[in-house]
């Protein structure tokens, strides 16, 4: 079965600075990896979508991750972070067609001005 | 608003109630997911209805249990409630079966068992 593992529990950066979230996924076949985003009493955004295309994936609201075969990695990075930045990430994993997507745990972005 | 409609959004029920949280899915879509998110145990998968069948269940209780209707909303009934059940519950919606579209998410129901 597919899993995911979110490195940070908890990561802070000042406004401005670049920031990067990352996550390493175990998959038996060929994974669609997700990054949700969620906003203090919100419910889960989706930031981008890795499906077997480019290796690069570029989301909303600048955001981007790389899709590392090689590493099993899926981090999520963004140039410059933004206060309104400031909320939960998740890193989400499913094995293509499977009806199962496996949530990390988390990641609480703190921005600080 | 993601489409996704979920109400209530904020619900205080004793323990050895029951209660029935409901969902309407994004138009077009015909997957529904439910999720429960807790301090302790984060985002758990309870089950999933495509098209009004059962598709798929995760950690969902026997004292749970949902449907998906004909119209597609969907409604998730929690009975005997025990403050453990205190959570968020969230219904997803995607257009097909399986997952590799990703959801669509509702902004929650918060339930609070007292």
């Amino acid at each position: 079965a597919q899993s995911v593992t979110q490195l940070d529990s908890h990561v802070s950066v000042s406004e401005g600075t670049p920031v990067l979230l990352r996550c390493n996924y175990s998959s038996s076949y060929s994974p669609s990896l997700f990054w949700y985003v969620q906003h203090p009493n919100k419910g889960l955004q989706l930031l981008l979508k890795y499906t077997s295309a480019a290796t690069l994936v570029k989301g909303i609201n600048g955001f981007e991750a790389e899709f590392k075969k090689s590493e099993t990695s899926f981090h999520l990075t963004k140039p410059s972070a933004h206060m309104s930045d400031a909320a939960e990430y998740f890193c989400v994993v499913s094995d293509l067609w499977n009806n199962d997507m496996r949530f990390g745990a988390g990641t609480r972005l703190t921005v600080k001005p | 608003d993601s489409g996704v409609t979920q109400t209530p959004k904020h619900l205080i029920t004793a323990t050895g109630q029951r209660v029935t949280l409901r969902c309407s899915p994004r138009s077009g879509d015909l997957s529904v997911y439910w999720y429960q998110q807790s301090l302790d145990q984060g985002l758990q998968f309870l089950i999933q209805y495509y098209n009004g069948e059962e598709r798929a269940k995760g950690n969902i209780l026997e004292r749970f249990s949902a449907q998906q209707f004909p119209d597609l909303h969907s409604e998730l009934n929690l009975s005997s409630l025990e403050l453990g059940d205190s959570a968020l519950y969230f219904c997803a919606s995607s257009a097909r079966q399986g997952t590799n579209y990703g959801y669509t998410f509702g902004s929650g129901t918060r339930l609070t068992v007292v």
